[in-house]
């Protein structure tokens, strides 16, 4: 089974610094899907940015990009010039292509980000 | 507007006392899955649904039902609820086929079982 492992339940960032958000994963499969959702107090499920296993470039999303590391399992999202509204828990989660798994999503326990005026 | 609905948002209840969180997209999906929220352990799948019929168990079933007679609906049924049931619970759908589209997320169900 995939384990998705987030090891910071908690980080802070100034206000338009950057902060980057640690995730790996582990997994034996070859062919997968790695996501960032962001979850703000609202609750609501918001998909920040998608990774395809295969594409060795890292994916970026306006100020969001990531540095995926397929060989370290790390998955890790930087956040460039942080606004509060960017203040939220993010989950990182692993998708298996659909043959594998019936394609679960594997979520990380979370790491709550905090943006300091 | 495509969306996820899922009713109730919230409900307080007591042991024992069946259940039913209702699930419902139109986007026309075939993947439809359940997810609780509990602090520290992220998000769990419950159960999930391929297509009409098509069920199986996640990483966290016990205690819990689905069925999919629609291919719309996704009810999530508590038979006998029990205190370590109390959790945010989320539904999702996505196309099957699919792993690189996101899954689209109801806004939650906070249960509380007393």
């Amino acid at each position: 089974a995939q384990t998705v492992t987030q090891s910071q339940p908690e980080m802070s960032v100034q206000e338009a610094e950057t902060v980057t958000l640690s995730c790996t994963y582990d997994t034996s499969e070859s062919d997968y899907y790695l996501f960032w959702y962001k979850q703000p107090p609202s609750r609501q499920m918001i998909l920040v940015i998608r990774q395809e296993a295969y594409k060795q470039q890292n994916a970026t999303e306006n100020r969001f990009s990531v540095n995926f590391q397929k060989a370290a399992k790390s998955f890790s999202l930087k956040i460039s010039d942080s606004q509060l509204g960017d203040a939220a828990m993010y989950f990182c989660a692993y998708r298996s292509a659909p043959y594998n798994s019936g394609s679960r999503l594997t979520f990380g326990e979370g790491t709550q980000l905090t943006v300091n005026p | 507007e495509a969306q996820v609905t899922q009713n109730p948002r919230y409900l307080i209840t007591v042991t024992g006392k069946k259940l039913t969180v209702t699930c419902s997209q139109n986007m026309n999906h075939e993947y439809m899955s359940w997810y609780r929220q509990d602090p520290g352990l992220g998000l769990r799948q419950i159960y999930y649904s391929m297509n009409v019929e098509v069920t199986d168990k996640g990483d966290v079933p016990e205690g819990y039902k689905v069925s999919r007679k629609e291919k719309r609906n996704f009810p999530l049924i508590l038979e006998s609820p029990s205190p370590n049931q109390t959790s945010l619970y989320f539904c999702a759908s996505s196309f099957w086929g699919a792993s690189n589209q996101p899954q689209h997320f109801g806004d939650g169900t906070r249960l509380s079982i007393l």
